[in-house]
């Protein structure tokens, strides 16, 4: 079974503050990770993922995230964020069991950017 | 661009009432899925179902069944609604059947049970 563990709940930071938000999983079996953002009254996004090669991926608006299968975390990082960041970012996980493929979240963190 | 459509943005249903949410994509994908959200919970799988009569349940399936009659329509049914189930409801869909790569969802139903 698989499972996302996102350790913070809400995190408040000052725009152009660097933030990390923190995700880790469980999983027996090789996995795929993403992240997903969701601004108010808005549906899911996915924001980047993991699938294979190079650890660490980036996003088009400057986020970027590392996978370290050590610790199994996938942690979401931004070194200097705007006020339009602020919204709700899950973590997920999806694994390449054949008994039938889920997509399983995290809890969310709500990233709030004040002024 | 690959689109997930809901048919209700906002729903109002009585207690005990049959409830149908529809969920239709555009993109042929084989998997879809049904998720509910709640503050502080995150987002919690349903039932998924990678095709067509086809399906599994997820973490929290009771008091929900599905339906999946054709490929790009995925159907979540409450038997006998009941005020715990008001939520956000997400319906999302993607591509292959193993593994994930990547889903793309619907804006999502708002219920209220009344």
């Amino acid at each position: 079974a698989q499972s996302v563990t996102q350790l913070d709940s809400q995190v408040p930071v000052f725009e152009e503050a660097p933030v990390e938000l923190r995700c880790n999983y469980s999983s027996s079996v090789s996995v795929y990770l993403f992240w997903y953002v969701q601004y108010p009254n808005q549906g899911l996004q996915l924001l980047l993922k993991y699938l294979s090669g190079s650890t660490l991926v980036e996003s088009i608006n400057g986020f970027e995230a590392e996978f370290n299968k050590s610790q199994t975390s996938f942690h979401l990082r931004k070194p200097s964020v705007h006020i339009s960041d602020t919204a709700e970012y899950f973590c997920a996980v999806s694994t390449s069991e054949t008994s039938g493929s889920r997509l399983t979240f995290g809890e969310g963190t709500q990233l709030t950017v004040n002024p | 661009d690959v689109k997930v459509t809901q048919s209700s943005r906002y729903l109002v249903k009585r207690t005990g009432e049959k409830v149908f949410l529809e969920c239709v994509q555009d993109m042929d994908h084989e998997n879809m899925f049904w998720y509910r959200q709640d503050p502080g919970l995150g987002l919690r799988l349903i039932y998924f179902s990678y095709d067509v009569k086809m399906k599994e349940k997820g973490d929290i399936p009771e008091g929900y069944s599905v339906s999946r009659e054709k490929k790009e329509r995925f159907s979540l049914i409450l038997e006998s609604a009941s005020t715990n189930q008001t939520s956000m409801y997400l319906c999302a869909s993607s591509l292959f059947r193993v593994p994930v790569t990547e889903a793309f969802f619907g804006q999502g139903t708002r219920l209220t049970v009344v």
